[in-house]
């Protein structure tokens, strides 16, 4: 089945723990991209990757780490963990820009205490 | 910047209803715009992709217009049910790979 796959669903952790979020698509996309969504402010970028290697900042990039050394996986860290990280975080993946729309993995929701 | 704007932010419907759920976008140099539907705490789920040189897609009940020139996008839900019930969202794509998302509208579907 192609899905986007995030692990883990759920986390809770203490501020200043680093942590990291994985993501792992199996439809062989280019595209990989991390958002955030928060109530009231909807869901913003805050990573994505055009290919093996080439990652950039999207809209909220400050806090966090990407890497895109397999053209599959695209991990989201977190470096220092602090509560005002604690979201729903979501992996999406796609072809490419133009006529490809984006699958969604399920969703991780990290609390930070 | 894109901006993008979902009008209304919340809709309440008897079940039966046909509805209109509105998408506004202010850079219309977009390659395509996708609709989604969430459910409280879940994913997002694909509904429909309209590539920027179609005007329109319909999948079953559901059918999504695309204005590229005016920055409008509309959804269309016929015959509205209860499992409709969700946070509908539109997401146009622009170069460099930025997707921006509305705020979403919120569906409630009354049995």
């Amino acid at each position: 089945e192609a899905q986007v796959t995030q692990n883990p669903r759920y986390l809770i952790t203490v501020t200043g723990k680093k942590l990291t979020v994985t993501c792992s698509q199996n439809m062989n996309h280019e595209y990989m991209s991390w958002y955030r969504q928060d109530p009231g402010l909807g869901l913003r970028q805050i990573y994505y990757s055009m290919n093996v290697e080439v990652t950039d900042k999207g809209d909220v990039p400050e806090g966090y780490k990407v890497s895109r050394k397999e053209k599959r996986n695209f991990p989201l860290i977190l470096e220092s963990p602090s509560p005002n990280q604690t979201s729903l975080y979501f992996c999406a993946s796609s072809f490419g820009v133009g006529g490809y729309g984006y699958t969604f993995g399920s969703g991780t929701r990290l609390t930070v205490v | 910047k894109q901006e993008v704007t979902q009008i209304p932010a919340a809709l309440s419907v008897p079940e039966g209803e046909n509805l209109v759920l509105n998408c506004s976008f202010t850079d219309s140099a977009i390659y395509n715009l996708q609709w989604f539907r969430q459910d409280p705490g879940k994913g997002l789920t694909s509904l429909l992709l309209i590539q920027s040189s179609q005007r329109e897609q319909t999948s079953g009940r559901l059918n999504a217009s695309l204005d590229k020139s005016s920055g409008r996008s509309t959804l269309y839900i016929a015959a509205s049910q209860p499992g409709d019930s969700a946070t509908y969202l539109c997401a146009p794509q622009t170069g460099g790979f930025k997707t921006i998302f509305g705020a979403g509208t919120r569906l409630f579907v009354k049995a």
